[in-house]
């Protein structure tokens, strides 16, 4: 079953914040996270492999609870690169290296 | 690093061809590569899981003997699309990984491969 990421659509102004959660039915094993722009591939952002694990680069960051079977993404003083759907992918079968992806969340930045 | 290819980016096809779509690591070896299918404004389906050197594993739903996967090499990855009809226009993608199986990693991915079945 597909996780569900929340909202599924979001329009920010230029320098404000958002978060996009994930939330799947099964335990997590790892969540990676993926941005992709209209008619290109996704591209790698970051992955959690621990329940509490937190990560960030630049201002963007996410973190894991293992225990809600949730994840969160987290994107601060947003620029208009960072335009784009957002996928969450979850291994949810240990060692098998699948991912389920979620829902998606669509991030529209205006100047 | 980690660079993965895909060939060709775009094909039109009469129904009842086949299509063969590449999938390349070109910076690393890539024991397990993964196709995905994404329609318009949906997410990505996994279609299978492509080992070297062993058979596919395809996800429940998905005909094995309509899409073809080879995993030839640590590099080279192919799903051939057979007889093609205009549901099975979409955007293929394939994404590469450098761990081994049972190791969670990173999936890097190609630039997808838009379908059209007239």
């Amino acid at each position: 079953q597909q996780p569900v990421q929340s909202p599924q659509a979001v329009i920010l102004r230029e320098g404000e914040d958002a978060v996009i959660n994930c939330s799947s039915s099964k335990a997590l094993y790892s969540v990676h996270w993926y941005r992709q722009k209209h008619g290109e591939a996704p591209v790698f952002l970051m992955i959690l492999l621990k329940g509490g694990e937190q990560k960030g680069h630049d201002k963007i960051s996410a973190s894991f609870n293992e225990k809600k079977q949730q994840s969160s993404l987290y994107l601060t003083a947003s620029q208009l690169s960072y335009s784009g759907t957002y996928f969450c992918g979850t291994e949810t079968d240990f060692g098998n290296e699948k991912l389920t992806f979620g829902t998606g969340t669509r991030l529209t930045i205006i100047p | 690093g980690a660079v993965v290819s895909q060939h060709p980016s775009r094909v039109i096809c009469k129904s009842g061809t086949s299509v063969k779509i590449e999938c390349r690591s070109l910076d690393f070896q890539a024991t397990t590569m993964f196709w995905y299918r994404q329609f318009p404004k949906q997410s990505l389906m996994l279609m299978a899981t492509s080992n070297e050197g062993s058979k596919a594993t395809y996800e429940q739903g998905v005909e094995k003997d309509k899409f073809l996967i080879n995993h030839a090499s640590l590099t080279l990855s192919t799903l051939t699309v057979t007889s093609a009809h205009p549901e099975d226009s979409s955007f293929y993608i394939c994404s590469a990984s450098r761990s081994g199986r049972g190791v969670t990693d990173t999936q890097y991915f190609g630039p997808g491969t838009r379908l059209t079945v007239l």
